[in-house]
């Protein structure tokens, strides 16, 4: 089955900075790439996705990256603010199921 | 913005009994879904449901899970016997196209 590696597993950066999460992932039928924000205690949410026919997508500070050759996947935040604070998980999907990675905890210090 | 809901928020049961989780998905999605996140780890596939039925399930989900959806509103999760291990979060998910929306879950703690 899919596998899914995420790294780092903490991340630290200075507020305005940008921070930078990837992923790798094993089957190569995967075809659909979301990223989710999970804050403590709460439900994760879809902060950005992509679709293995795009090498790019952006969404204001939010941008993923797909290197299908590679299998690897990459979420990137620029201009950092407190509020991006939160565990981020990346995960590959074929049709159904959701294999999320082991997510990164993410911390903006002000 | 319509919204997946799930009830109850915590649940606290002792070793071998039976529990309920319920969802209500979103009200035009065709997909549902359970997965679970033990504290701390990583979320987990545990089944999908489409038509009436299991699509998918995954090693986790064992004999002693089940799924329903008992009127056209409704998604449970059954666990029959429940073990010390089951403690986690539960959280559904449903969806139309691609995009899965998940639930606030279900806090499952077993004594």
């Amino acid at each position: 089955g899919e596998n899914v590696e995420q790294h780092p597993s903490t991340l630290s950066v200075q507020e305005g900075d940008s921070a930078v999460i990837k992923c790798t992932y094993s089957d190569s039928a995967s075809n659909y790439f979301p990223w989710y924000k999970q804050e403590l205690g709460k439900r994760p949410q879809l902060i950005i996705d992509i679709r293995s026919n795009v090498g790019e997508k952006k969404d204001q500070r939010i941008a993923v990256t797909l290197n299908k050759t590679a299998k690897h996947f990459s979420l990137h935040i620029t201009e950092t603010q407190p509020e991006d604070s939160a565990v981020y998980f990346c995960a590959a999907s074929r049709n159904e199921k959701l294999t999320f990675g082991t997510g990164t905890r993410l911390t903006i210090i002000p | 913005e319509p919204e997946v809901t799930q009830t109850p928020s915590h649940q606290v049961t002792q070793m071998g009994q039976e529990v309920i989780l319920r969802c209500v998905p979103i009200s035009n999605h065709l997909y549902f879904y359970w997965y679970r996140q033990i504290l701390g780890q990583k979320v987990e596939f545990l089944v999908s449901f489409y038509n009436n039925e299991i699509s998918e399930k995954s090693e986790i989900f064992d004999d002693q899970f089940s799924v329903e959806r008992p009127d056209g509103s409704n998604f449970t999760l059954k666990i029959r016997s429940t073990k010390l291990e089951d403690s986690a979060m539960y959280f559904c998910a449903s969806k139309i196209q691609e995009t899965q929306y998940f639930g606030p879950g279900t806090r499952l703690l077993v004594l």
